[in-house]
């Protein structure tokens, strides 16, 4: 049984095009997260959520768009894609604001754009 | 501002050789810290942390031990196996606890 499972994990798609990317964790925890992870597999947090309540926003386009409608998950919509928006990208969660115990990641969404 | 910084890979070791990944912080005030570790086409798991000086995280024959004098938290196992191929991150959560950093991640290739 996954405990942070996102979808789709892997997406090929030209620029231009709008897509989304879902996110579920069955931990009960009450924090999620949007990491990007280029090709140097340099991490980079994009967005964080606790509660449905966004705390963390990075300096991010906004093009995207992250959207939790319960704690339980966090999806990411990203309009008009571009070449260098190809990466993984992660969804993560952590019991709560704190990330005492770290965070729980899913296994990636490998997004191409084409 | 805190920050993490990694011993650049690859690392290339054979089978039972002895590993050390070496990681050292900046940061102000007493930050935990993390190694996590990211196997092939997977997300990054847990490893082992240590939350305060002098503390040793272990987990699978890993060890790193919290060293505030060096601002140091090298990742050691005694003997690597094939299967510890991966990407290992080392990590600090720090005052601030919304902000996590990670350092750019160490490939370990062991071979047979």
């Amino acid at each position: 049984d996954t405990a942070v499972s996102q979808t789709p994990k892997y997406l090929v798609t030209q620029m231009g095009n709008d897509k989304s990317i879902k996110c579920e964790q069955n931990l009960g925890h009450d924090t999620m997260y949007w990491y990007k992870q280029d090709s140097k597999k340099f991490l980079k947090i994009m967005f964080s959520y606790n509660n449905k309540e966004l705390i963390i926003n990075e300096t991010v386009p906004n093009r995207f768009s992250p959207k939790s409608p319960d704690k339980a998950h966090l999806n990411l919509h990203i309009n008009s894609l571009e070449l260098g928006d190809s990466a993984v990208y992660f969804c993560a969660s952590s019991q709560d604001r704190l990330v005492g115990d770290g965070y729980t990641f899913g296994s990636g969404t490998r997004l191409t754009v084409v | 501002g805190d920050s993490v910084t990694q011993m650049e890979g690859p690392v290339t070791l054979s089978e039972e050789a002895f590993l050390t990944i070496n990681c050292t912080y900046t940061a102000t005030g007493y930050p935990s810290l993390f190694w996590y570790v990211q196997y092939p086409g997977e997300g990054l798991q847990l490893l082992l942390k240590a939350t305060k000086a002098d503390d040793k995280g272990s987990n699978k024959g890993f060890e790193a031990t919290y060293r505030k004098e060096t601002t140091s938290f090298h990742l050691e196992k005694g003997s690597v196996q094939v299967s510890d191929s991966a990407v290992y991150f080392c990590a600090l959560r720090g005052n601030n606890f919304n902000k996590f950093y990670f350092g750019s991640g160490t490939k370990l290739n062991v071979k047979p």
